[in-house]
Parts: C-alpha cells; structure tokens; sequence
C-alpha cells in the first residue's frame, strides 16, 4: 500500500495569511492526488484532484501543486471558514489512503 | 442535485453485526462507484472497500476482509455495508462516497456513527 505522510499535523494561523500543507507520498503517484476540507460533525468536502484542479464551486484562494512523491496544497488568505482539517488522498491505485490529516487552527 | 443519505447512528455489543445504508439520488447509480471510509473518534480516514454499482463488484482493505460485506439495491438505489464481528476498534463514523470517474470522492453521505460498547 502506498503511504501518505502529511504536514504539519497541525498550524495556527491568523485571518489572511497564506498556509502550506503538505503531502508525501511513500512511492509515485502520477499526479492521482485529492485534497479534501472537513470540519466537526461534518463529511468531508473535496477542494481539489489531479493534485492541481480546483473541484467545482470551490473558491480559487485554494491551490494545488506537486509531481512525483511531493505535493502542496496552498490556501492564499486564510479565510474565517476556512478554520477546518485538511486531508490529501492518493487514488493512483487501491487501496487509496489518506494523509493524517492537518488542523487548521485560529492564532 | 447528488445526494448520498445514510442510516442513523447504532450501538452494538461487541460480537454484534452492523449493516449500514446509503440512499443514492440525482445521478444515475450505476454509472458509478461507492466506497465505504470510516473515521474513528478524532482519528484519520480509513479506506474500507468499494462497489461498483454497476455490477456489484466489491474489493475490501486487507484487515477487514473476511468481516465486511458490501452490496448494492439498484432498485431503490441504495448502498449497503454490513460488518460483523465487532469490536471497540470499530467505533467509528462510517461515511459511503461517490467514486467519479477519475476515482474520486466527489460526493459524501452525512456520515453514521457506530458505536461499539458492552
């Protein structure tokens, strides 16, 4: 099975600034590569796939970068909402795992 | 509109068998996949297996086989996923989500919460 290794497991940050969170892959993943927002009590919410492209409806402070093993999801001015886990997903093959998840928190 | 509506939450006693439900509305349900992800009490996601709903053909995670079933109604459309032999470790909330057709999660169901407890 492929390994997903996320960081920071957790961030504090302030209304408008910029956060980077990132994803390692335990093997190459061709770009197969989800991010997914969720908050308590809630499903997850997929934000972007094929490790770039921004899902419908999703707002376009939210970016995705990477290739290979390394991948980087960005979100350019934190916004109140925004205050959530995030989780990557490779699907490049099955199983399809998760990352351990990243806590976004108010500073 | 997609939408993907689960069974409401249970308590079973360990040993105990689970069947979860999920009612599958705005798309056509066998053009597409579902998979079963759980999430245990303040902890990741965990894969446990998909179907196809166009032939019910279901592959598992490896420690759960042999204790999950998956199955599909296409005529109601509804998902199902029934675990048995259960323990503490498998208090968690259970989440049924589309598989698109670049294999991702693009829509979820609400989420069930199986709670396993003497």
């Amino acid at each position: 099975d492929i390994q997903m290794t996320q960081s920071p497991s957790s961030l504090s940050a302030s209304v408008g600034d910029r956060v980077t969170i990132t994803c390692r892959a335990s093997q190459g993943i061709s770009n197969s590569l989800a991010w997914y927002q969720q908050k308590p009590g809630k499903a997850p919410n997929l934000l972007l796939f094929a490790a770039s492209r921004l899902e419908s409806g999703v707002p376009s402070r939210f970016s995705g970068s990477g290739s290979g093993t390394d991948y980087t999801l960005t979100i350019s001015s934190l916004q109140p909402e925004d205050f959530a886990t995030y989780f990557c997903q490779h699907y490049s093959s099955t199983p399809p795992t998760f990352g351990g998840g990243t806590k976004v928190e108010i500073k | 509109q997609v939408q993907l509506e689960q069974s409401g939450a249970e308590v079973k006693k360990p040993g105990a068998s689970v069947k979860v439900s999920c009612k599958a509305s705005g798309y056509t349900f066998t053009s597409y996949g579902l998979d079963w992800v759980r999430q245990a009490p303040g902890q990741g996601l965990e894969w446990m297996g998909r179907i196809s709903g166009y032939n019910a053909n279901a592959n598992y995670a490896q420690k759960l086989q042999g204790r999950v079933t998956m199955t599909i109604d296409t005529s109601t459309p509804t998902a199902y996923m029934e675990l048995r032999s259960l323990s503490s470790d498998d208090t968690a909330v259970y989440f049924c989500a589309r598989v698109n057709m670049l294999r991702v999660n693009d829509y979820w169901g609400q989420g069930t919460l199986i709670t396993v407890s003497s």
